[in-house]
């Protein structure tokens, strides 16, 4: 079962930050937030991931809250091609074949961006 | 460089029958993982690759199989195909078995309808 909880949609006006909340209340010490999007019809888009500290990359930003159960990943400035189902999985991240860890889905949020 | 490749992108099957999909991950990754989506199940994992073994296994019977080759590429078959096997299979590629401490790169799918 996936560990996160996310609301079901959203909506947000194009220009503006579509900011998209997640809460994982059980995640463990060594366990990242990593976030994907999927546009209709296509595979899942890798965004951003972080442990505990904030971070930023040209599509994302994702806010870590300090206790570390619950994030918001941030869209700065929202287009109408990141309308998509948004993500947020929490999972073990470590090199080498010590385990396979494999990626656990939940239903997402439906994000909409509005012209 | 060229992403994640999954052929054929569009299959039908009837009922009984068994089918191949294949997929093509980026150049020197070695990870290969599949995962099915179903519009009732969201997306759930299968199994995945590294070095040609199976490092990882989802919840799936048996009549759902994987391999993987030498140049990376892996096939994954399905035996005895049911309607509810309709879905779209995807294949996501890594530079490690674990996906590092990055993502996975998906490829766009291949829509499997049993009829």
């Amino acid at each position: 079962d996936a560990k996160t909880t996310q609301p079901p949609s959203m909506d947000c006006a194009e220009g503006r930050a579509a900011n998209l909340p997640c809460n994982h209340s059980t995640i463990s010490g060594n366990e990242y937030v990593y976030w994907y999007r999927q546009i209709h019809s296509q595979g899942p888009q890798y965004i951003i991931h972080g442990l505990k500290n904030n971070e930023t990359n040209e599509m994302a930003s994702l806010i870590i809250t300090e206790d570390r159960k619950s994030s918001t990943l941030i869209l700065p400035h929202a287009t109408l091609r990141d309308t998509a189902v948004y993500y947020c999985i929490v999972r073990v991240a470590r090199r080498g074949i010590q385990g396979a860890q494999k990626l656990v889905f939940g239903q997402g949020t439906r994000l909409t961006i509005n012209p | 460089k060229a992403g994640v490749t999954q052929t054929p992108r569009y299959l039908i099957k009837t009922r009984g029958q068994q089918v191949t999909l294949s997929c093509s991950p980026i150049s020197g990754h070695r990870s290969v993982s599949w995962y099915q989506q179903t519009p009732g199940q969201g997306l759930q994992f299968l199994f995945e690759y590294f070095s040609e073994t199976q490092r990882n296994k989802g919840n799936f019977p048996g009549r759902f199989s994987g391999r993987q080759f030498s140049n990376s590429r892996s096939e994954m078959n399905v035996s005895t195909l049911e309607l509810g096997d309709s879905a779209l299979y995807l294949c996501a590629s890594s530079s490690a078995p674990t996906g590092a401490r990055g993502g996975y790169t998906f490829g766009s799918g291949t829509r499997l309808t049993v009829v």
